[in-house]
């Protein structure tokens, strides 16, 4: 199976910089995934990475290091709308066969931005 | 960019009923989709695989009698939630991608109450 690990809870700043970290241990790796999803919701695509380094959308980042199984994302200049959960997932291919990957989500970091 | 739509977003049914739930992509085929359940302040878990064609493939410990899931064409997969009792109220969330390498992406999400 797969085991996702991120923080519970964050609280940040508005104008901020916040990384919510994330780890997991998997074989099969087929990429990862982070989303954004307020309450009652769902949720929305934020970044994808599948290969070792940072890639950068405008206001938000995401790192991943294959090796280490830890990707990070990145808020920089918070704002109060950025308040909501931030959901790590990850694809796994099939072990057997030729089915399709699947996602897993972790448990997901509720981030509360004040003013 | 693509787009997957769900339908009903909010549904009520009484205990005992059964509720369909469509998943379509509107502008990419996709031989696979995938269902998920959230429950409130928890994260998604993914129920089943829903496979164009053949039979949907179910997580452990996912009944396949309570939760139908036919995927007759290549833009709509459904899932049907049989005898509907109180403990099925949740969000249920469908997604989906063009390929296995690319971005997944989630429908709006439907609610289910079970009175």
């Amino acid at each position: 199976g797969q085991n996702i690990d991120q923080p519970t809870e964050m609280t940040a700043t508005e104008g901020a910089i916040v990384q919510i970290n994330c780890t997991y241990q998997t074989s099969g790796f087929n990429g990862l995934f982070w989303y954004q999803q307020h309450a009652g919701e769902a949720p929305t695509f934020l970044s994808y990475n599948v290969l070792d380094g940072l890639e950068e959308k405008g206001r938000f980042s995401s790192f991943l290091s294959r090796s280490k199984g830890y990707s990070y994302l990145l808020l920089k200049e918070l704002q109060m709308k950025d308040s909501a959960s931030y959901l790590c997932a990850v694809r796994v291919r099939p072990s057997i066969g030729s089915g399709y990957s699947t996602l897993t989500f972790g448990k997901g970091t509720m981030l509360l931005v004040s003013p | 960019g693509a787009v997957v739509s769900q339908h009903p977003s909010r549904v009520i049914c009484k205990s005992g009923t059964s509720v369909k739930i469509e998943c379509r992509s509107l502008d990419f085929q996709a031989t696979t989709m995938f269902w998920y359940r959230q429950f409130p302040k928890q994260s998604l878990m993914l129920m089943a695989t829903s496979n164009e064609g053949s039979k949907a493939t179910y997580e452990q410990g996912v009944e396949k009698d309570k939760f139908l899931i036919n995927h007759a064409s290549l833009t709509l997969s459904t899932l049907t939630v049989t005898s509907a009792h109180p403990e099925d109220s949740s969000f249920y969330i469908c997604s989906a991608g063009e390929d296995d390498a690319g971005e997944l992406f989630f429908g709006e999400g439907s609610r289910l109450t079970v009175l």
